[in-house]
């Protein structure tokens, strides 16, 4: 069956430091991932999206990378704040156009 | 980027009512509209995908009855919640998808039936 797995566990980082989160998946064969962030009682903010033909991209502090070979996303912001405290998604589009969430990671910025 | 409004942001009802939520799409034309629902500490889990001017496609699992969907414009969808009971209190959040394949999302709707 398909899965998309991130780590449940919150991740505690020091304001400063860089945040690496990661996204694996099974049975998928995605021509493209999203990374969204997630604030409490709030709808996803849509972040990155790259294609399956694209190794990394990089916008403002934030940077993804998408080896198709390990199935995996890595997901990284640099220079983090307290500001970047939050749940990020990662999404795969499946047949029909439809998005499916991984179990996001919460993230929290110690000052 | 692109904003997704939702209506209302929060609702409660008394079981066995129905509630409408809307979903408009406010700087960009989107053919394809989704509907989700999330639960406490939960991910996002898709409902339907709701095409202008056709009918709705629902996800396995999910009442086509009980959930109506109407995509009467490029810019506006509705969720409509038929005969509510607590069991339906979630958090609904609607998004559009545009011609580069992102899809931007409503700030959401919280119902709580009664």
């Amino acid at each position: 069956s398909q899965k998309i797995e991130q780590n449940s566990e919150a991740l505690n980082i020091q304001e400063g430091k860089t945040a690496t989160l990661t996204c694996n998946y099974t049975n998928y064969s995605p021509a493209y991932l999203q990374w969204y962030r997630q604030d409490p009682g709030r709808g996803p903010v849509f972040l990155l999206l790259i294609r399956e033909n694209e190794k990394e991209k990089r916008k403002e502090r934030l940077k993804v990378t998408f080896d198709t070979t390990l199935k995996q996303s890595l997901f990284h912001i640099t220079a983090s704040q307290p500001a970047d405290s939050a749940t990020y998604l990662c999404a795969l589009e499946a047949a029909g156009n439809k998005l499916t969430f991984g179990g996001g990671t919460r993230v929290l910025v110690k000052p | 980027g692109a904003v997704v409004s939702q209506h209302p942001s929060r609702v409660i009802c008394k079981s066995g009512t129905s509630v409408k939520i809307e979903c408009r799409s406010l700087d960009f034309q989107a053919t394809t509209m989704f509907w989700y629902r999330q639960f406490p500490k939960q991910s996002l889990m898709l409902m339907a995908t709701s095409n202008e001017g056709s009918k709705a496609t629902y996800e396995q699992g999910v009442e086509k009855d009980k959930f109506l969907i109407n995509h009467a414009s490029l810019t506006l969808s509705t969720l409509t919640v038929t005969s509510a009971h607590p069991e339906d209190s979630s958090f609904y959040i609607c998004s559009a998808r545009s011609n580069y394949n992102e899809q931007f999302f409503g700030p959401g709707t919280r119902l709580t039936v009664l």
